[in-house]
């Protein structure tokens, strides 16, 4: 299989500041990472969609400039919560894929539990 | 709006019973269909991908796949209390193969020793 890490897995923050997750394929080429974020007994809601080396693609109704997607490498993608509030506290899981794969499968990192006092 | 639907549950089944979770989609040229397991506070974890018509086993887990009627299913033989989790149906939303995951809701299995 493929292995996604993320780190770290929890962190506790206060509002108003930022915190940066990081995401990385351990054995295998990510040419495309996801993140998406998970509210209590809900869904997984895509944030965005990031390719390596160029902008992320976010989807509707995420701020651009407040979640910070950078994927500068075929094994790295970093999203960072800018400002966050106590409403960002969620769960953040990223997936990664890559073309070298046969199939289309997304593997998904741990997640991050985000809790903003 | 592509959408994917599944019976939040909770679905119960004693142990050693069949577990049948079933997942309808509407956009009709999804191509590509994954059954994941989530365990409560965990991430998703990729149990099944089916991509044609029909039936896929691997192991105890078996993926059914009906695109005249949109729908995919999961059936799982010999149901052991680990199997309790929430079962999340996913399609690849335009049919390309980067495309974005959609997932359902998810539903609940509960199997009872």
């Amino acid at each position: 299989g493929a292995v996604v890490s993320q780190h770290p897995s929890w962190v506790i923050c206060k509002s108003g500041t930022s915190v940066k997750i990081e995401c990385r394929s351990l054995d295998f080429q990510a040419t495309t990472m996801f993140w998406y974020r998970q509210f209590p007994k809900q869904s997984l809601m895509l944030m965005a969609t990031s390719n390596e080396g160029s902008k992320a693609t976010y989807e509707q109704g995420v701020e651009k400039d407040k979640f910070l997607i950078n994927h500068a490498s075929l094994t790295l993608s970093t999203l960072t919560v800018t400002s966050a509030h106590p409403e960002d506290s969620s769960f953040y899981i990223c997936s990664a894929s890559s073309t070298s794969k046969l199939s289309n499968e997304q593997f998904f990192g741990p997640g991050t539990r985000l809790t903003v006092l | 709006q592509k959408e994917v639907e599944q019976n939040s549950g909770p679905l119960s089944v004693p142990e050693g019973a069949i577990a049948s979770l079933n997942c309808t989609y509407s956009d009709r040229v999804s191509q590509s269909f994954f059954w994941y397991r989530q365990y409560s506070g965990k991430s998703p974890e990729l149990i099944m991908s089916i991509y044609s018509n029909g039936d896929k086993e691997d192991g105890r887990f078996t993926a059914q796949l009906n695109k005249a009627s949109q729908y995919v299913s999961l059936l799982i033989r010999d149901s052991q209390p680990s199997d309790s989790a929430t079962y999340l149906c996913a399609v690849i939303g335009d049919g390309g193969s980067q495309g974005n995951l959609i997932f359902g809701k998810g539903t609940k299995l509960s199997v009872k020793p």
